[in-house]
């Protein structure tokens, strides 16, 4: 078990372009967990899904912002049209169940030029 | 809602010191409680949990917390503080069914030698 992995880990992009990033849970956990940390807050949730099934989304997760699950494994959050408030560190989560402990990745930090 | 408040933004305490984190909850039922910790360049690690049933949960590290429903507190606790304990803690609430977890702001923890 190599635990929740993310990455990239840093991404600098310019304002209005696109960013994706990518998660991968640890493996048979079917719940995954997008969270976002703005700097001396706790995380904010934005969304998770249940195996490929996108099954929440917060008011925070903005047209902009799309999450895929595509085969139940991995997942990928793309934000369109980058502005700068969108810099953040961006969590990726995962469980076993929904009463299961989140185990945590490192986290992407992007930042928004 | 539900909210989480972390009263202390930055806390100091000397190594071998005991400690107190204070975490106070608004929720209309018993929600889940937990205590997570973050060092710089790290995801959150799980220090402990609450569903129900004894209300001073043991944790890892030396940790423990104590649910109190007439304060809607979820303090967390060490008797002697190690210099490796110097972190950002962040309590967190997440209703019954575990999806949407609310996180306070954050404690400082510095360890003073």
């Amino acid at each position: 078990d190599t635990g929740v992995s993310q990455d990239p880990r840093h991404k600098i992009t310019k304002r209005g372009q696109n960013v994706t990033f990518r998660c991968d849970p640890i493996s048979e956990h079917n719940r995954l967990y997008w969270y976002r940390q703005t700097l001396g807050q706790g995380p904010e949730f934005l969304t998770y899904f249940q195996n490929e099934a996108q099954l929440e989304k917060s008011r925070l997760l903005s047209d902009r912002f799309s999450a895929e699950r595509p085969k139940g494994s991995f997942s990928t959050l793309e934000i369109q049209r980058t502005e700068q408030g969108d810099s953040a560190m961006y969590l990726c989560a995962s469980s076993w169940t929904q009463e299961d402990t989140q185990y945590f990745g490192p986290g992407t930090r992007l930042t928004v030029l | 809602a539900q909210s989480v408040t972390q009263p202390d933004i930055h806390i100091t305490v000397s190594e071998g010191a005991s400690l107190e984190l204070r975490c106070n909850y608004s929720y209309g039922a018993t929600p889940y409680l937990f205590w997570y910790v973050q060092s710089p360049g790290q995801g959150l690690q799980l220090l402990l949990k609450y569903f129900s049933g004894d209300t001073l949960v043991q944790g890892i590290k030396g940790f423990e917390a104590e649910f109190k429903r007439s304060q809607s507190s979820f303090n967390l606790r060490k008797p002697s503080v190690h210099w490796s304990d110097a972190a950002e803690y962040f309590c967190a609430v997440a209703v019954y069914n575990n999806n949407d977890m609310r996180f306070g702001a954050g404690t400082r923890l510095t360890v003073k030698p």
